[in-house]
């Protein structure tokens, strides 16, 4: 059984400020976890993802991740925000490459950015 | 490349109507997905096809809800009798064997 728990529903942060998104995850197995987009009226794209190797993922549009064991965690950030950055971020978690059937999404994040 | 194609983008219809949605997966995807999205409650697992096996059905939430995939490629997503609670938007993704999932824009269903 695996779930994963984005904490805040909403996060709003000022444009050129740190994005920070958290996820929490449980899993039986060694996790495969993923971060989606979802930008209003589209389906969901994915930013980045962790697979074995490498603790630190970089994704697409100057986001990264750190996968923490210890913590269980595996939370999303950049630097800088830009306002082409509000959207839905969804971060995702499976106990195989991602295209079998148990991929469990989080309840998504609302990243808001302020001028 | 096409990515996958969903229609209709939206769709509104009365209560207890019948409705087919419809999702074209990217050529050479073996396998489909299909969830539901509703507001504030993520993304729910409805049904996963993988070639030519028998689906995995598990996340359909009744039996007004059926979905099948001819020819290993088109999916079609079926509900019966529509119900208010069944107004979300519906996506539809599909995978190589083992790789992220590449999502469609979803179809928006408003159940009047």
């Amino acid at each position: 059984a695996q779930s994963v728990t984005q904490l805040g529903s909403h996060v709003s942060v000022s444009e050129g400020a740190l994005v920070l998104l958290r996820c929490n995850y449980s899993s039986s197995v060694p996790p495969y976890l993923f971060w989606y987009v979802q930008y209003p009226n589209q389906g969901l794209q994915l930013l980045l993802k962790y697979t074995t190797g490498a603790t630190l993922v970089k994704g697409i549009n100057g986001f990264e991740a750190e996968f923490k064991k210890s913590e269980t965690s595996f939370h999303l950030t950049k630097p800088s925000a830009h306002m082409s950055d509000a959207a839905e971020y969804f971060c995702a978690v499976s106990g195989s490459g991602g295209g079998a059937d148990g991929l469990t999404f989080g309840k998504g994040t609302h990243l808001i950015i302020q001028p | 490349g096409a990515g996958v194609s969903q229609s209709p983008s939206n769709k509104v219809t009365e209560k207890g109507k019948d409705v087919e949605l419809r999702c074209d997966p990217i050529s050479g995807h073996t396998a489909l997905y299909w969830y539901r999205q509703s507001l504030g409650q993520g993304l729910e697992f409805l049904i996963y096809f993988q070639g030519n096996s028998a689906p995995d059905k598990s996340g359909l939430p009744s039996d007004r809800f059926s979905a099948e995939r001819t020819g290993g490629s088109v999916s079609t997503l079926t509900i019966q009798r529509t119900q208010q609670e069944d107004s979300a938007v519906y996506l539809c993704a599909s995978s190589l064997l083992n790789s992220p999932l590449h999502f469609g824009n979803g179809t928006r269903l408003t159940v009047t």
